[in-house]
């Protein structure tokens, strides 16, 4: 099976800032990464496909990259709203997935 | 617009059954493989099983395999869940998620809450 590593857990950061996050695949999958944003109480939203392909609507500060087994998503500039939980998800595996186990991003 | 609409959550005892339905609207569910995701208390999110189009294929995560069974009825629009043998591990929300190229989530449904206690 194909484990999704993310990190940090957690952040804090203050609005305007830049922020990453990175996700490790245990074995390479190519560019079949995908991201998600959950806000509490809410449903998980598709921000961007195929490591780097935004989703429409998705707000261009945010940005992925990487290939193999390292990816990264990030946040030019933090806004209030990008207050959320981020998840990676491999589809290398398909139609089997796997997700990260999530990225909690606070404002400081 | 496109809608995906769970139903069937509740309180139940552990050993216990529950149903799951996805009821879709503003696309044909035929056309689609879908999926069962949940988010346990504290937990992030974990891919539960997947269903293609047809119905023909089913693949479940380790977790749940040989206790959920996925199942759809295009008829209806509807894509289904139904849980045996429910433990304390399975309290979550579970939400369905249309896959539309076989290789990400790009619509949800709002999720429906699972509660295991005995």
């Amino acid at each position: 099976d194909i484990q999704m590593t993310q990190s940090p857990s957690s952040l804090s950061a203050s609005v305007g800032d830049r922020v990453t996050i990175t996700c490790r695949a245990s074995q390479s999958i190519g560019t079949s990464l995908n991201w998600y944003q959950q806000k509490p109480g809410k449903a998980p939203k598709l921000l961007i496909y195929v490591v780097s392909s935004l989703q429409s609507g998705v707000p261009s500060r945010f940005r992925g990259s990487g290939s193999g087994t390292e990816f990264s998503l990030t946040i030019s500039s933090l806004q209030p709203e990008d207050i959320a939980t981020y998840y990676c998800q491999q589809s290398y595996s398909t139609p089997i997935y796997t997700f990260g186990q999530g990225t909690k991003v606070e404002i400081k | 617009q496109v809608q995906l609409v769970e139903s069937g959550g509740g309180v139940v005892q552990p050993g216990r059954s529950l149903r799951l339905s996805c009821e879709a609207s503003g696309l044909t569910l035929s056309r689609y493989s879908m999926h069962w995701v949940r988010l346990a208390p504290g937990k992030g999110l974990e891919w539960v099983a997947v269903i293609s189009h047809d119905g023909r294929n089913e693949y479940y995560a380790d977790s749940v395999k040989g206790r959920f069974t996925i199942s759809r009825d295009n008829a209806k629009n509807t894509l289904y869940l139904q849980m045996n043998n429910l433990g304390l591990e399975d309290a979550a929300v579970y939400y369905c998620a249309r896959d539309p190229v076989e290789n990400y989530f790009d619509y949800w449904g709002q999720g429906t809450l699972v509660t295991v206690s005995p």
